[in-house]
């Protein structure tokens, strides 16, 4: 049972321009949503979060929006750059767990061209 | 800083091999959590420790055998792995249980 999906393996966009990455989960416990960057024979790199009582946040040029009604967070690269390319985890906790155990996405594979 | 360090990098080991793996951060954090991931896969939790306890263990094999000594490191004992145990060990930690996680590097662990 997969609770969170990351439906597009793969996203390509040109540098400058804005990337979006999608990402969906069915637990409507989850309370609690993050963002990872990963590259190559490393671990991740935590880059933004969202609480459920938000439906936006916003650090430099990364934005994260939720939408509780329809299970959906994004997140907003803009502008995008060639360093960004990676793979990108969302991770969602549900409430009530009070060890913090993360459910992640399958990834999405970000690559910016030069 | 939101250092999280794990020695060694990359580890080869025969299936009756005893080894361990290292996990240090200095940011005062409370909670350490082990996880395992395979390639083109999430990571998945195996350990988390809470205040040197071990909280939570995702029926992890026994052959995998965490231990907290203090407050700053997390080592993961390993005996008798099969090579299907091969994969990136992640090491993460958190202020505390439930807030943000930060990774460590990961060590790459090849199980002949």
């Amino acid at each position: 049972d997969q609770q969170v999906k990351q439906n597009s393996p793969s996203l390509s966009v040109q540098e400058g321009r804005i990337s979006i990455l999608n990402c969906d989960y069915t637990n409507s416990m989850f309370d609690y949503f993050l963002w990872y960057k990963k590259y190559p024979a490393e671990g991740p790199t935590f880059l933004i979060s969202i609480s459920s009582i938000k439906d936006k946040n916003e650090d430099g040029r990364f934005t994260v929006f939720l939408n509780k009604s329809a299970k959906h967070l994004s997140l907003h690269i803009v502008p995008s750059q060639p360093g960004d390319s990676a793979v990108y985890f969302c991770a969602a906790r549900r409430s009530g767990t009070s060890y913090g155990k993360l459910t992640f996405g399958q990834g999405t594979i970000l690559t910016v061209h030069p | 800083d939101t250092e999280v360090t794990q020695t060694p990098k990359h580890l080869v080991m025969g299936m009756t091999n005893k080894k361990s793996l290292k996990c240090e951060q200095h940011m005062g954090h409370r909670a350490m959590y082990w996880y395992k991931q395979k390639a083109k896969k999430p990571p998945e939790l195996m350990f988390v420790y809470s205040y040197e306890k071990l909280s939570i263990n995702e029926s992890v094999p026994s052959r995998f055998s965490p231990e907290c000594p203090n407050s700053s490191l997390l080592n993961l004992h390993l005996h008798a792995l099969q090579p299907e145990d091969s994969a990136l060990y992640l090491c993460a930690s958190s202020r505390i249980s439930g807030e943000t996680q930060y990774f460590g590097p990961g060590t790459r662990l090849l199980v002949l």
